[in-house]
C-alpha cells in the first residue's frame, strides 16, 4: 500500500530551536518525495523534493530508504516558519498522496 | 498574475443543491487535479484529469462529476450536496511527470448546512 505517515499532528518549538517535522512512506517502487507547505492564508506550495537535495528557507530533507523516511530539519527555527507542512510521495501518474500533516508553531 | 484560480472561495448552500467549483490555470500544463482537505486538514486526491482525459478517479461518490473543457479549466460539479461535503476543495496542476511541481489554486470553502 501507498502511505505517508506523518506522526506528530503538532509541533511546537520555540525561535532558535532545532525542528525535525517526522515522515516516513510506504511505497513499493522508488519514491519521489516532496514537502510542501501551507501558511496562514496562503495557497499550498513546494517547499523542496528530494530528487533536488537542495535547502530551502534553511530547511533539508534526506530520503533514507532504509528507515523509508524524509524527515524535514531545520537547525535554528524562526517565527516565519509556523505553517501547516505536509510530507508527500508521488508514486505514478503525477498524483500526490499527502500525509496527514504538522502544524508548525514556532513562539518568540 | 494568479497561475491557478479557483471560484468561488467560499461557498455556503443547503444540504440538496447542486454546485460547481471552477478551477483554470495559465501555466500551460497538461495535468490537472481535485483535492480534498477535510476538517482534520487531511489532503487527498480526487480526481486528476491530463489533456482534458480523466486518468484518476479515486473512490468518490459519482455525486461528484469532473469536467475538462480544455486542459486550462478543470470543473467540479457536485450533486445532491450533504453534509459530510463540507471541505476545502482544492485544485491543482502540473506538467506531465512524477516529480513536477504542482501548483495549487487558493482553495474554496465548501459549507453544507
Amino acid at each position: 500500500a501507498q502511505r505517508v505517515t506523518q506522526p506528530e499532528k503538532l509541533l511546537s518549538v520555540f525561535k532558535g530551536a532545532p525542528v525535525e517535522l517526522k515522515c516516513n512512506y510506504s511505497y513499493s517502487g522508488s519514491p519521489e518525495l516532496f514537502w510542501y507547505v501551507q501558511y496562514s492564508r496562503q495557497r499550498l506550495q513546494l517547499l523542496l523534493r528530494h530528487i533536488s537535495r537542495e535547502s530551502i528557507k534553511g530547511f533539508t530533507a534526506d530520503l533514507n530508504k532504509g528507515e523509508t523516511s524524509f524527515h524535514l530539519k531545520k537547525p535554528f527555527a524562526q517565527e516565519e516558519d509556523s505553517a501547516m507542512y505536509y510530507c508527500a510521495l508521488t508514486p505514478q501518474g503525477g498524483k500526490l498522496i499527502f500525509g496527514q500533516g504538522t502544524e508548525l508553531s514556532v513562539k518568540p | 498574475d494568479t497561475a491557478v484560480s479557483q471560484t468561488p472561495k467560499y461557498l455556503v448552500t443547503q444540504m440538496g443543491n447542486d454546485k460547481s467549483i471552477k478551477c483554470e490555470q495559465n501555466l500551460g500544463h497538461d495535468t490537472m487535479y481535485w483535492y480534498k482537505q477535510d476538517s482534520k486538514k487531511f489532503l487527498k486526491i480526487m480526481f486528476s484529469y491530463n489533456n482534458k482525459e480523466l486518468i484518476i478517479n479515486e473512490t468518490v461518490p459519482n455525486r461528484f462529476s469532473p469536467k475538462s473543457p480544455d486542459k486550462a479549466h478543470l470543473n467540479l460539479h457536485i450533486n445532491s450536496l450533504e453534509l459530510g461535503d463540507s471541505a476545502v476543495y482544492f485544485c491543482a496542476s502540473s506538467r506531465t511527470g512524477s516529480s513536477s511541481e504542482a501548483f495549487f489554486g487558493q482553495g474554496t470553502r465548501l459549507t453544507v448546512v
